[in-house]
């Protein structure tokens, strides 16, 4: 079953807008939450990570807001550029599973110039 | 940063032959690796999560006999898919972490396509 769910599925922003992809989870046992961004043909490259004791992590234009008692996290790409089309996941993981991640179904966003 | 090589990025085989993906480590030590599979415009798939030195967890539905897993030395993978079948074409990915938990790297991606 999915673990993580992102919405929505597909995002189309204007060159200088504002990406926004939410993400729930269910099992309170996560505690690593980070976001990768996949070009076709690429293997995910991971943007930015956070953990539960912070509400709020940023880097450069992508940050990341975390809602620890409404189980959600979500990115915000500021000033949206066409370069940052591409398919974004998030992804939980937890300690005693190994570290494996369980990534939501992506986003496929396309930023129109 | 830590990187992660994987070879090949593309393969072509026929259907009922082997083919082997390889998934290193280039500058830190990687005791687990963890193989994905990822069908157009689908999400990556946990397949296997692969331990050095021991036998590799297999995801509930993922055949064993199928793809196996060697995970030799602390910086090689390996995942070969036997007697592979046109259902078997995918993007497999390869990742590891150099911090014991977090900070997961990936591999570029092998596209495999059985004809």
């Amino acid at each position: 079953q999915q673990q993580v769910k992102q919405s929505p599925q597909s995002l189309i922003v204007q060159k200088g807008g504002i990406s926004i992809i939410n993400c729930a989870y269910e099992n309170t046992a996560f505690d690593y939450f980070p976001w990768y961004q996949q070009f076709p043909g690429k293997g995910p490259a991971l943007l930015i990570a956070i953990r539960p004791d912070v509400s709020e992590k940023k880097e450069g234009r992508f940050t990341i807001s975390f809602n620890k008692s409404a189980k959600q996290f979500s990115l915000h790409i500021m000033d949206s550029q066409p370069g940052d089309s591409a398919t974004y996941f998030c992804a939980a993981s937890m300690i005693n599973s190994g570290y494996a991640l369980n990534f939501g179904k992506g986003t496929s966003l396309l930023v129109t110039p | 940063g830590a990187v992660v090589s994987q070879h090949p990025s593309w393969v072509i085989c026929k259907s009922g032959t082997s083919v082997k993906i390889e998934c290193r480590s280039l500058d830190f030590q990687a005791t687990t690796m963890f193989w994905y599979r990822q069908f157009p415009k689908q999400s990556l798939m946990l397949m296997a999560t692969s331990n050095e030195g021991s036998k590799a967890t297999y995801e509930q539905g993922v055949e064993k006999d199928k793809f196996l897993i060697n995970h030799a030395s602390l910086t090689l993978s390996t995942l070969t898919v036997t007697s592979a079948h046109p259902e078997d074409s995918s993007f497999y990915i390869c990742s590891a972490s150099p911090e014991g938990g977090y900070g997961y790297t990936f591999g570029s991606g092998t596209r495999l396509t059985v004809v």
